[in-house]
Order: structure tokens, then C-alpha cells, then sequence
């Protein structure tokens, strides 16, 4: 059983580029999400999926696309890389939305953009 | 946004010493609270989930405490070790989505 598992670990983008984040569980979890978490500003949602094929925005949606085309899997697009978006990518999963049930996170993806 | 505060947002304390921290967050709309213990270079790993006021928990030295009616949790470490050093994150969850605080960041210094 291996959780969350995000790959890569390390990215190095240059302004422009494209790239897809991956993020499988092998949980069977309905909710899976991607988090980004900058220094003094906390983990923010980017975008939250309830299930194959629905997807939804968080707080900081733009320059990210997602799918779920598997429950296992949620990739999450950078479409058109820019610096603003050097950060660490966090993705998350849990069993479904409206229970008291926590999140099991993956290991993260440090992404910077140059 | 329905705003999660951490404080403080950093702690430096010496071994054995006893440390609290504060989360608080809207009363309204209340579903659950959850804490996360995050070493560095790790993920957010789940410590506690709270639902009813006055609920207390407790793993070990470290516990927590819900306050639902004015919008606070409480974290405990009793005597504090090194490998207690961490951030240690709360969420707000509605039911629908999770709402983080930035954390509190505890350096146990030996």
C-alpha cells in the first residue's frame, strides 16, 4: 500500500514551458486534491476532484488545468509555466468529502521556474 | 476564504519544557478540525481530528482541545523533545473543502 505518490520530486522549468505534475493513491479515495504551499501563506487548493471525472477549482486555479479520468489518478497541468509559480506542489487524498476523514498527502514536488 | 490563524507562528523551546498553540478559526458552519504534524523535507502527517465542542484528544505528550462555540483549538506538548520539532498545521473542514492555517513552527533545542 503505498499512500500518495507524487512524481517528480524536483523540477526545473524555464518561463513558457509545460509540464504535468502526477499523483496516484492506491487508497480508493473519491477526493483527491493539489496544494501549493508558498513561504508565510500557508497550503492553498489549486484544484479538488470528488470523483472520476469531476473536477472543480480551489483558490488558485488559473495557469493549472486537471483531470481525473481514473480514481487513482489526478495529474495536474502547468500550461504555460511562470516564476510566479515556483513552489512546492502538494497532492492530497482522502476517502470522500462531507466526513470527518483527513487528508494522506503525498511526499511533495518542488517546482521552480526560471 | 474563511480564514484558519495560527499563533504563534514560531516557538523556540528548551527540552522538557511544556508548549501550547493556538488555532482559531470561524465558528460558523463548523464541521470538523484537524491537526497535521509536518517535519521538514516530509508531508503533513494527520496528528488529530476534532467534531464536537469540548472535545479532547490525546497521542502520547502531545494533545488538543476544540472550542467550537468561539472558534479555537489548542495543541499541548508536555515535556517537549527534539524530534517534536516541526510545523504543526491546522485545517478547517467544511464538509467540503480544507481550509489550512500557515502553522506554527516548534524548534525543541536540546
Amino acid at each position: 500500500n503505498a499512500g500518495v505518490t507524487q512524481t517528480p520530486k524536483f523540477q526545473v522549468l524555464k518561463t513558457g514551458q509545460s509540464m504535468t505534475l502526477q499523483c496516484a493513491q492506491d487508497m480508493n479515495h473519491e477526493y483527491m486534491s493539489w496544494y501549493r504551499q508558498d513561504p508565510g501563506m500557508g497550503l492553498r487548493l489549486i484544484h479538488y476532484s470528488v470523483g472520476a471525472g469531476i473536477t472543480d477549482q480551489g483558490e488558485v486555479p488559473n495557469g493549472y488545468n486537471v483531470s481525473r479520468s481514473t480514481t487513482e489518478d489526478f495529474p495536474l497541468r502547468l500550461l504555460s509555466a511562470a516564476p510566479s509559480q515556483t513552489s512546492v506542489y502538494f497532492c492530497a487524498s482522502s476517502p470522500q468529502t462531507g466526513t470527518i476523514h483527513g487528508y494522506t498527502f503525498g511526499s511533495g514536488t518542488r517546482l521552480t521556474v526560471v | 476564504i474563511l480564514n484558519v490563524e495560527q499563533s504563534p507562528q514560531s516557538l523556540h523551546v528548551q527540552e522538557g519544557d511544556s508548549t501550547n498553540f493556538t488555532c482559531s478559526f470561524p465558528s460558523s458552519n463548523f464541521y470538523a478540525l484537524h491537526w497535521y504534524r509536518w517535519e521538514t523535507a516530509k508531508s503533513p502527517e494527520a496528528l488529530f481530528v476534532m467534531t464536537l465542542n469540548g472535545d479532547e484528544k490525546k497521542k502520547g505528550r502531545i494533545s488538543a482541545t476544540l472550542n467550537t462555540k468561539e472558534g479555537y483549538s489548542y495543541l499541548y506538548i508536555k515535556g517537549s523533545q527534539p524530534e517534536d520539532s516541526a510545523t504543526y498545521l491546522c485545517a478547517r473542514n467544511t464538509g467540503n473543502q480544507f481550509y489550512f492555517g500557515t502553522g506554527t513552527s516548534l524548534t525543541v533545542i536540546p
